[in-house]
């Protein structure tokens, strides 16, 4: 079964709209932690966020903000006034005793 | 300080032959784990290696392996190539040996390319 989904494939946007990305994830451990990454064009892999399971508080960083909700097994990203170089695949992945990604959802920014 | 480097940038091979693929750990890090990245995929775990000892192992077969050194640099080593593999090969590394507790930061990746 798989580990984690990101059921959206695609998502396009005009510059300075706000972009959320859902992710589930499955897991049967009690402590573990989740992690957001950014791949743009060029291919490296580019960490954003990373949450553990005790802390549910949800924050703001800059223009990223996420809502983990462990009732639900989510852990969705939002990115707020978007921008063209926003435009990259993000990558949802959970790390219980290896880090397992989600399939990805390519994010255009149009301008 | 200096993040993850890989070696080479792309590489093609054809089937059968042997390939060996080079990463630099970042700076004060001991752990690397490879990955790889069919198009369109997200990237599979392949192993992890923690002071020169293999740490954990995805589900690939055993023609897949791996070698740290005493500096924390690491090889992947991929035996008789099939088209399958062809895909972007990522490299991460992490400062302990802790699954689960620490942040992975990659490098930019082989492209490799069997015909």
């Amino acid at each position: 079964a798989q580990k984690v989904t990101q059921a959206q494939t695609e998502i396009s946007v005009v510059e300075k709209e706000d972009v959320t990305l859902d992710c589930v994830y499955e897991t049967r451990d009690t402590t573990y932690y989740l992690f957001w990454y950014k791949q743009p064009p060029s291919g490296e892999l580019v960490f954003l966020i990373r949450r553990n399971s005790f802390d549910e508080q949800n924050e703001i960083s800059g223009r990223y903000s996420w809502n983990f909700q462990k009732s639900t097994s989510s852990f969705n990203f939002t990115i707020t006034a978007s921008q063209v170089v926003d435009s990259a695949v993000y990558f949802c992945a959970l790390d219980d005793y290896k880090l397992s990604f989600g399939a990805g959802t390519t994010v255009t920014v149009r301008a | 300080e200096t993040g993850v480097t890989q070696s080479p940038t792309h590489l093609i091979k054809t089937r059968g032959q042997q390939v060996t693929l080079r990463c630099s750990s970042q700076s004060g890090h001991n752990t690397v784990s490879w990955y790889q990245q069919a198009l369109g995929q997200g990237p599979q775990f392949i192993f992890q290696y923690y002071r020169e000892e293999e740490n954990g192992r995805g589900n690939f077969p055993p023609r897949f392996s791996g070698l740290q050194f005493p500096n924390y640099s690491s090889e992947l080593n991929v035996n008789a190539l099939e088209l399958d593999d062809s895909a972007l090969y990522l490299c991460a590394s992490s400062p302990g040996g802790l699954a689960g507790q620490e942040t992975q930061y990659f490098g930019p990746g082989t492209r490799l390319l069997v015909l």
